[in-house]
């Protein structure tokens, strides 16, 4: 079985902090994704990485950044965080030489940002 | 406009009942078209695929495909209260891996 794996299920944390999200994939998959999902908003792609130290930007990105210095760790970074960026963040790995790369999701982080 | 359009619902139904669950789309080049589950507190899973138009089938749960109008739909039949849940479509150009989901459909089954 796929797992997909984020460190924290609930976060809470002060305005200006950095915050470390981490995800870890145990199926050898080239593909990682952060997602963010608000209610009315659906899921949005913040970052995602085809390879390792490779990193895209999403839809989102204003605020983040992200690491992959490993394969299977895809790290989301709030260099300063703010109270707008309180969300459920979601992680999601796929392979990346197939015709269609179904995507597996961590069961998310809901941070709070005072 | 959002590319991907999806009614939130909620949507409450009796249990055997049969369940009809809408996306529509601006954007002709998907080619990939999905449906995800996700319950409370957990990540979304993949329910169904399908490429291109047409009709998909799994045991009480089939995925169809209109391009011409830009609408899919994911019928459920005989619903249990096990599938309530927050479906999710979402949908990708050919050979891409960049999905672009719905805002979702929470579905409540009561016996």
């Amino acid at each position: 079985d796929v797992k997909v794996t984020q460190s924290s299920r609930y976060l809470v944390k002060r305005t200006g902090e950095k915050v470390f999200l981490e995800c870890v994939q145990d199926m050898d998959h080239e593909n990682m994704f952060w997602y963010r999902q608000d209610p009315g908003l659906g899921l949005r792609l913040i970052y995602f990485s085809y390879d390792v130290k490779m990193k895209e930007k999403g839809d989102i990105p204003e605020g983040y950044s992200v690491s992959r210095e490993k394969k299977e760790r895809f790290s989301l970074i709030l260099e300063s965080a703010s109270t707008n960026q309180t969300s459920m963040y979601l992680c999601a790995s796929s392979f990346g030489d197939r015709e269609y790369n179904e995507q597996f999701f961590g069961p998310g982080t809901r941070l709070t940002v005072l | 406009q959002k590319e991907v359009e999806q009614d939130p619902g909620p949507l409450s139904v009796p249990e055997g009942a049969i369940v009809s669950l809408n996306c529509t789309y601006s954007n002709s080049a998907f080619q990939y078209f999905m449906w995800y589950r996700q319950y409370s507190r957990k990540g979304p899973e993949l329910l169904m695929y399908t490429y291109s138009s047409g009709n998909k089938e799994d045991g009480r749960f089939t995925a169809q495909v209109d391009k011409s109008s830009k609408y899919i739909s994911l019928f459920i039949r005989d619903s249990q209260p096990s599938d309530s849940a927050t479906y999710l479509c979402a949908m990708t150009p050919y050979n891409t891996d960049k999905l672009i989901f719905g805002t979702g459909t929470r579905l409540q089954v009561f016996p």
